[in-house]
């Protein structure tokens, strides 16, 4: 079952672009992580915000988190080439030990 | 550090034939995960572990068994493979629930003809 859902599904976007992604899920959640994957690769964890906490930043990541809505955004700033890949949400609820994972977004950045 | 190992990395089967996928991660991870990722289909569980000699089923268990022996390896098992278990195969770990993110194995390519 997925209760994460990205949008958009893909996004193209010149270099040096801000990237913005979105996440909703269904139930309540314990925290929310974003991963990436480049193509033929493994997932790779970027961040994880927990239910308590509205904003969080990595480098050029910056996640926010909304509970009364029960979403999520993925800003990536000044992107690069090698942003290029696909980004997951996934959800922990406390419910059971599985994270829940979005179908994710293909990011795609143009030289 | 290695992380995350798995092997092999790709594999063909005939229907009806067995193999078994080996993890290793040497993070002393509690955790560990089969899933399975299937074009446009996000990823889905198999089997987890939530520590050396447990087992527990996760969304799509069917057709695969799991053993975890010691905490570094978890085993994932094809006993009789069918066609519909084409699929590319990620081994996962974590240190806990709720504090820490998964690190994610590179994959096992596995086509069953």
């Amino acid at each position: 079952s997925q209760q994460g859902e990205e949008d958009p599904q893909a996004l193209s976007i010149q270099e040096g672009e801000n990237a913005t992604m979105n996440c909703s899920y269904k139930t309540s959640i314990n925290n929310l992580q974003w991963y990436r994957q480049n193509s033929g690769r493994g997932l790779v964890h970027l961040i994880l915000i927990r239910s308590n906490e509205r904003e969080k930043h990595s480098g050029r990541l910056r996640v926010t988190l909304d509970t009364s809505k029960k979403s999520s955004s993925l800003l990536i700033t000044a992107s690069r080439a090698a942003d290029t890949a696909s980004y997951f949400c996934a959800t922990d609820a406390w419910s059971n030990y599985q994270l829940i994972w979005g179908a994710g977004t293909k990011l795609i950045i143009k030289p | 550090n290695a992380g995350v190992t798995q092997t092999p990395k790709f594999r063909v089967l005939k229907t009806g034939q067995s193999m078994t996928l080996l993890c290793a991660q040497d993070m002393n991870h509690e955790y560990m995960y089969w899933y399975r990722q299937d074009p446009g289909m996000g990823l889905r569980l198999i089997h987890y572990s939530v520590g050396e000699g447990t087992t527990a089923k996760g969304e799509v268990p069917d057709g695969y068994n799991v053993s975890r022996l010691k905490k570094q390896n978890f085993l994932l098992g094809l006993e009789s493979a069918a066609p519909s278990q084409t699929s590319v195969y990620f081994c996962a770990s974590s240190l806990n629930r709720g504090a820490s993110g998964y690190t994610f194995g590179s994959g096992t390519r596995l086509t069953v003809v």
